[in-house]
């Protein structure tokens, strides 16, 4: 099966700028995740959406990144405006149950660089 | 809120050696994962610990969850270059299931 799919891979914008990144989930996986993983770090969820609502999304910066997944779906994360602290990898994340009982499935992320 | 910590954040290991990576929370967890993640490329899956006390094996790979369900080691037997990249354990807490919060990971080196 396919696995995720995201884009795009890397990106390099000027502090204050916008960014979206785009993720397509393994197809029928109704959980998709956002996460932001800094170097040296562990990947730190930025929000969970079942199907196309929002589980969680307690650590999402909301004041500068919002999240999307209209249909249930592909999913968007924006970032607007950056800050030079938001250079890291974005990871999306799929799973075929609402609970984190079942295994995660990465895709290969969009390494974020802010000048 | 739940943290996950794991040590050592570094481990240098000889080709042929073994070595244990640990990971504590701070929060009884209802399972623990494991991914695996190579250089330059993602997490990738390896093993879910959900019973109290399990133990599991892949190969040369020993995963076991604590009694109290609050930690969780790997061993790695006779090292290979194969082996080499960042261990993550990852789990949600106990009434909070959907939410799963990673390590920082044990990075692995392997000198040949």
């Amino acid at each position: 099966e396919a696995g995720v799919a995201q884009s795009p891979r890397y990106k390099i914008i000027e502090k204050r700028q916008s960014v979206a990144f785009w993720c397509n989930p393994i197809s029928g996986h109704a959980t998709l995740y956002w996460y932001q993983q800094i170097l040296g770090q562990g990947p730190k969820l930025l929000i969970q959406f079942q199907n196309n609502g929002v589980v969680d999304d307690s650590q999402l910066p909301k004041d500068r990144f919002s999240a999307e997944r209209l249909k249930g779906v592909d999913s968007t994360l924006k970032i607007q405006p950056a800050k030079l602290e938001d250079s890291a990898v974005y990871l999306c994340a799929s799973s075929n149950s609402g609970t984190s009982g079942t295994e995660q499935y990465f895709g290969p992320g969009t390494r974020l660089t802010v000048t | 809120g739940q943290q996950v910590m794991q040590i050592p954040q570094y481990q240098h290991v000889q080709e042929g050696e073994d070595f244990t990576t640990y990971c504590n929370s701070s929060t009884t967890l209802s399972n623990i994962q494991w991914y695996k993640q190579r250089p330059g490329g993602h997490p990738v899956f390896l093993i879910q610990l959900v019973k109290s006390g399990e133990v599991k094996k892949q190969k040369r790979l020993t995963f076991q969850f604590g009694e109290a369900k609050k930690n969780s080691s790997l061993h790695i037997t006779a090292t290979q270059t194969t082996d080499v990249g960042t261990y993550f354990c990852a789990g949600p807490s106990l009434g909070d299931d959907y939410k799963l919060s990673f390590g920082a990971g044990t990075t692995v080196t392997v000198r040949a």
